[in-house]
């Protein structure tokens, strides 16, 4: 299946201070990549979906100038967590889809983001 | 809009006992449907998938689910569970329109007993 790479897996930050994770699809083109949140013992909720090159589209509740998405390229996509909180400390998913004949999107295996 | 329900936020079995993990969907067009298992502090790895075709659908370890259209569920079961089965389960339903948007169910954890 098609690989999805996210960077990094695990980051600890100081709360004030922003965070940048990226999302590579590496062997396809993806056209469209979506990000998920994931709280302790919860399920993942899609936080945005962006399409490359135009603005990402933000689920409902997802602060947009909290959480930058940029999808430059049709291998990159990535998620700026903007003056980090601990209440922003959670696992965060990528997942990219080439919207050909491929049947699903692909995930990444996610990077765990502690605030402190 | 679409959505999945998981039936159950814990299931748990003894070991080589029956696995059934219940998931039920709501989609105004067909849906994909998706089974993921996601072990502690680890990303999602795909058990099976429902594109349309076949309506029983085998998966990695030993794992299937049946779509039925009628009952608009997706269960997913093993014959015979082992102690590794133990994980978080998520359904989850995607639309080609969407781009693949995947939503996803609640979630259900399996506790294996030996």
């Amino acid at each position: 299946g098609a690989v999805v790479s996210q960077h990094p897996s695990r980051v600890i930050c100081k709360s004030g201070t922003s965070v940048k994770i990226e999302c590579r699809s590496l062997d396809f083109q993806a056209t469209t990549m979506f990000w998920y949140r994931q709280f302790p013992k919860q399920s993942l909720m899609l936080m945005a979906t962006s399409n490359e090159g135009s603005k990402a589209t933000y689920e409902q509740g997802v602060e947009k100038d909290k959480f930058l998405i940029n999808h430059a390229s049709l291998t990159l996509s990535t998620l700026t967590v903007t003056s980090a909180h601990p209440e922003d400390s959670s696992f965060y998913i990528c997942s990219a889809s080439s919207g050909q004949a491929n049947t699903e999107a692909f995930f990444g295996q996610g990077t765990r983001l502690t605030v402190v | 809009a679409q959505s999945v329900t998981q039936l159950g936020s814990h299931v748990s079995v003894s070991e080589g006992a029956l696995v059934l993990l219940r998931c039920n969907y709501s989609s105004s067009v067909p849906p994909y449907l998706f089974w993921y298992v996601q072990y502690p502090n680890q990303g999602l790895q795909l058990l099976l998938k429902y594109t349309s075709a076949a309506t029983l659908v085998k998966g990695i370890n030993g794992f299937e689910a049946e779509f039925k259209k009628s009952e608009t569920s997706f269960h997913l079961t093993k014959p015979s569970a082992h102690m590794s089965d133990a994980a978080e389960y998520f359904c989850a339903v995607s639309l080609h329109t969407g781009g693949f948007k995947t939503i996803f169910g609640a979630g259900t954890r399996l506790f294996v007993k030996a």
